[in-house]
């Protein structure tokens, strides 16, 4: 299957300060991305779909201003947590699709976030 | 957000017994997904259906996409000690559609 690689793995942050993490397409073009959050023993919210060259499509209830998504590239999205907080601390995963395939996702590994 | 109904919610085997989770869902679906997520780790797909009928296999993986196109099976066999980890369904409506996610069944493999 397509590979796609998340960058860091694991981020501990000071409150206040911002963390961005990288989330690429090895082997393929995505236009389209996506960014979730997971919670212990839950299941993945779907936080924004980034597009390729134009602004991302945020889920009601997710901060805009707080998470930051960047796609400037068919194989680069960026999501950067801004002004952290201890309850940002969280698993944060990211899935592209393959524009010329089928519906299906494949994801990253994950970034755990601790901001303390 | 819309999430898919799911279940059973966990399941405690033994190594050797057959598996069979299952999804449904109030809306349609173009394509059944199903996933694995190991602790610490992103998801890896595992089968994907695309036509109303479809019995795909994976090695010991057998997943169908309902008649109906609101549900999904997934059935492991002879599970062994590596199947543990999470399962998740997700139910796509197109190819520029965000995924539904079902919120997971825990699987658990005894030795």
């Amino acid at each position: 299957g397509a590979v796609v690689s998340q960058h860091p793995s694991r981020v501990i942050c000071k409150s206040g300060t911002s963390v961005k993490i990288e989330c690429r397409s090895l082997d393929f073009q995505a236009t389209t991305m996506f960014w979730y959050r997971q919670f212990p023993k839950q299941s993945l919210m779907l936080m924004a779909t980034s597009n390729e060259g134009s602004k991302a499509t945020y889920e009601q209830g997710v901060e805009k201003d707080k998470f930051l998504i960047n796609h400037a590239s068919l194989t680069l999205s960026t999501l950067t947590v801004t002004s952290a907080h201890p309850e940002d601390s969280s698993f944060y995963i990211c899935s592209a699709r393959d524009q010329g395939a089928g519906t299906e996702a494949f994801f990253g590994q994950g970034t755990r976030l601790t901001v303390v | 957000g819309q999430q898919l109904n799911q279940s059973p919610q966990s399941m405690f085997i033994q190594e050797g017994e057959d598996v069979s989770m299952n999804c449904t869902s109030s809306s349609i679906f173009n394509t059944w997904l199903w996933y694995k997520q190991d602790p610490g780790e992103g998801p890896v797909l595992l089968i994907a259906l695309y036509k109303a009928g479809e019995l795909t296999s994976n090695g010991r993986l057998t997943a169908q996409f309902g008649i109906t196109r609101k549900d999904s099976f997934l059935n492991i066999s002879a599970s062994i000690p590596s199947d543990v980890g999470i399962y998740f369904c997700a139910g796509g409506a197109g190819n520029n559609r965000k995924l539904i996610w079902g919120l997971g069944t825990s699987l658990a493999v005894n030795p």
